[in-house]
């Protein structure tokens, strides 16, 4: 897509398994965190949410994980679809701040 | 329900030339935005508003300005366009200052607008 890329890291996954999706946050302080979808020419979706004084948190199919002793947050899709193919990056915010975002990972979903 | 959205879809212009974006939302959402999205970047802030009537500088607000005359609308000019604005620009609302006020309370984007400045 126009609007992704050259450099994103790129997850490669069979129609059908499960896709996990890192990122690594930048302030430690942050106490809310984002898992934004965005496919080839359109804007970011947003999918799920979580916030710092809870370690998962679970969608439709999909599930984030929050791991502040190191930083890192996941997304984890269950039964990946083609239809999961696309962009997707984490956001981070501290207290009444912006929302900082992540450069993004493209899932490819094989059929 | 057209959640935001965002005019022209498409623009190519010439370095000097000026032009306005339109963002429009039907959720009643105080806050807005207007990012821009480069290749292997993340979205970077450009300007925002907190209500009608108010806009404020982001991360990279030098050679755009935004007015906010109406609650459901926020536009982003370029005075004289550069080729280092050559970018996807989106525009996003939410319903508390930068979202996060509960869960599900987000920002939500429009579908962006793809301008080239030649």
């Amino acid at each position: 897509g126009e609007n992704v890329g050259l450099h994103l890291p790129t997850l490669s996954v069979q129609e059908g398994d499960n896709s996990i999706i890192n990122c690594a946050y930048s302030n430690s302080a942050s106490d809310y965190f984002i898992w934004y979808k965005q496919e080839s020419g359109k804007g970011p979706q947003f999918i799920i949410d979580i916030r710092s004084n809870m370690d998962k948190r679970q969608g439709q199919r999909v599930t984030v994980l929050l791991n502040k002793t190191v930083k890192h947050l996941s997304l984890q899709i269950a039964a990946t679809q083609p239809g999961d193919s696309a962009v997707y990056f984490c956001a981070e915010k501290y207290a009444g701040n912006m929302l900082t975002f992540g450069g993004g990972t493209r899932l490819m979903v094989k059929p | 329900n057209a959640g935001v959205t965002q005019t022209p879809k498409f623009r190519v212009l010439k370095t000097g030339q000026s032009m306005t974006l339109l963002c429009a939302q039907d959720m009643n959402h105080e806050y807005m935005y207007w990012y821009r999205q480069d290749p292997g970047m993340g979205l970077r802030l450009i300007h925002y508003s907190v209500g009608e009537g108010t806009t404020a500088k982001g991360e990279v607000p030098d050679g755009y300005n935004v007015s906010r005359l109406k609650k459901q609308n926020f536009l982003l000019g370029l005075e004289s366009a550069a080729p280092s604005q050559t970018s996807v620009y989106f525009c996003a609302s939410s319903y508390s200052p930068w979202g996060g006020g509960a869960y599900g309370d987000t920002q939500y984007f429009g579908p962006g607008t793809r301008l080239t400045v030649l």
